[in-house]
């Protein structure tokens, strides 16, 4: 059984350019969150996806960044017109259910720069 | 909102020696996971423990939710649990992965 997949695992951007960050669940998953680690701070939750639903995003900055997660195909995770502060790692979690009393499993995460 | 402390920061140790890292959250939880981040940066699940003590080979972790923190015991500790250990918390009202991650506890393990 294949853990949550992310892609890529790197991604070197200009600023002004969009990020698209990808996020595949673990078989049978249908509740995926992103967080996003940045230098020196701990790891932050940003969005919470149920298949073609946005639950809570609470966690999301209010302008360039959205997330999605369609009936087919991996959650997409998309920042336009990056800035250099947007440089962390992106993490992506999966759960079979809503997460509250089980084991959230994350990706391997995406690393990305931007210069 | 809901505050997690770890403690401490920082952790050297020498091969085959034990440790006590330490999580303190500010309200009831419903959710606390204990997770280790190696050097590759890759996020490990280690326990989904919101109360009681479970075991998983020299690891082992322990929830006092009445008291509000947790402990994660590492034995004989081997080059390989060198990395971040995180405990997450939800936010107690919240049944769902939402989770506040503490800021860690960095483990050096030398050989």
């Amino acid at each position: 059984n294949a853990g949550v997949m992310q892609n890529p695992r790197h991604l070197v951007r200009r600023r002004g350019q969009e990020a698209r960050l990808r996020c595949s669940p673990m078989k049978g998953h249908s509740h995926v969150y992103w967080y996003r680690q940045l230098p020196e701070e701990g790891l932050k939750f940003m969005v919470y996806l149920q298949k073609e639903n946005i639950i809570d995003e609470s966690g999301m900055p209010k302008e360039r960044f959205s997330a999605e997660f369609p009936k087919e195909g991996p959650s997409i995770l998309r920042i336009q017109q990056v800035v250099r502060g947007d440089s962390a790692a992106y993490f992506c979690a999966s759960s079979p259910s809503s997460g509250g009393r089980e084991k959230l499993f994350f990706g391997s995460g995406t690393q990305l720069s931007v210069l | 909102g809901i505050q997690v402390e770890q403690s401490p920061p920082d952790l050297i140790l020498q091969e085959g020696a034990n440790s006590t890292l330490r999580c303190n959250f500010s309200d009831s939880v419903n959710n606390l996971q204990w997770f280790h981040q190696n050097p590759w940066g890759q996020l490990i699940n280690l326990f989904y423990i919101p109360s009681g003590t479970k075991q998983n080979g020299r690891l082992s972790a322990t929830t006092v939710a009445t008291e509000r923190y947790s402990l994660l015991y590492i034995s004989s500790s081997q080059t390989t649990d060198s990395g971040v250990y995180f405990c997450a918390v939800d936010g107690g009202s919240s049944n769902t992965g939402k989770l506040i991650f503490g800021q860690g506890t960095t483990l050096q393990v030398k050989p």
